[in-house]
C-alpha cells in the first residue's frame, strides 16, 4: 500500500510569488484535504477535495486555491504569497467509507516566503 | 477561546515512565478523538483514535475520551527514547471533514 506522497520537499519564495504544491493521496483514497502547521502549531485546515470538488474550507483567503484530479491526487495553490504563509503545508488522504476522521498525513511540503 | 486547547510543554521523563498527554476541548458537537505523533520534519502519524466517549488500548498507548468534563488524555506506559516526538490531539464532529488540533505537546524521553 502507497502512502501519502508530496512534493517538493521544500521550496524558497518571495513575497508576492505564486507556489503550487502537490499531493498523491494514499492507495484506495479519493479525499484529500490540505492543512497548513505554522512553527510549533497545530495543522489548521485549509480546504478538503472529493470528486474533484472542493468540500469544505477553512478560514483562508481565496488566494488559496486547489484541484483534485481524477487519479485523486491535488495541488494547492496559493497565489500572492505573503510572509506569514510560511509554513508546512500537509496534504491528508481518506476515504468516506472509513470516514474523515481517519486521515493520513504525508510528509509535508516546507515552504519559506522571504 | 480554542475549540481544542493542549499543553505545549515540553514534557521531559526518563525511560520507563508512564507518560500522561491532555488536551481539553469546547465544542460538544465532538465525537472522534485522534492522537497523532509527529517527529522532526515529518508528518503527524495517526496513532489512534476513539469514538465518543470510553478508553482504547493499543500496546503500551492508551487513549481516554471523557465527554462529560470535555477531556482528553494519551497515556504512555514504559515510554521509551524513540517515543520523543510532538503529540498532538485532535477532534472531528462527526458529518463534518476539518480535523482541529491542538497545538502539540514535546515530549522528550531520555536513556
Amino acid at each position: 500500500e502507497t502512502g501519502v506522497t508530496q512534493s517538493p520537499t521544500h521550496l524558497i519564495k518571495t513575497r508576492g510569488q505564486q507556489v503550487t504544491l502537490r499531493c498523491s493521496s494514499q492507495s484506495g483514497h479519493n479525499t484529500v484535504s490540505w492543512y497548513q502547521q505554522a512553527l510549533g502549531q497545530g495543522p489548521q485546515f485549509i480546504f478538503q477535495y472529493y470528486r474533484e470538488e472542493e468540500n469544505g474550507r477553512g478560514n483562508f483567503p481565496p488566494r488559496f486555491s486547489g484541484l483534485q484530479f481524477p487519479n485523486y491526487s491535488s495541488e494547492l495553490n496559493v497565489n500572492a504569497l505573503e510572509l506569514d504563509d510560511s509554513a508546512l503545508y500537509l496534504c491528508a488522504s481518506s476515504t468516506p467509507g472509513q470516514g474523515t476522521h481517519e486521515q493520513y498525513f504525508g510528509p509535508g511540503t516546507r515552504l519559506t516566503v522571504t | 477561546q480554542k475549540e481544542v486547547e493542549q499543553d505545549p510543554g515540553p514534557l521531559s521523563v526518563p525511560e520507563g515512565a508512564i507518560v500522561s498527554l491532555n488536551c481539553t476541548y469546547s465544542n460538544s458537537a465532538f465525537q472522534y478523538f485522534m492522537w497523532y505523533r509527529q517527529y522532526s520534519r515529518k508528518g503527524p502519524e495517526l496513532l489512534m483514535y476513539t469514538y465518543s466517549s470510553g478508553n482504547k488500548e493499543d500496546g503500551r498507548f492508551t487513549a481516554q475520551v471523557d465527554k462529560s468534563s470535555k477531556y482528553i488524555s494519551l497515556f504512555i506506559r514504559d515510554s521509551q527514547p524513540s517515543d520523543s516526538a510532538t503529540y498532538l490531539c485532535a477532534a472531528i464532529s462527526g458529518g463534518y471533514n476539518k480535523l482541529i488540533f491542538g497545538a502539540g505537546t514535546r515530549l522528550a524521553v531520555h536513556p
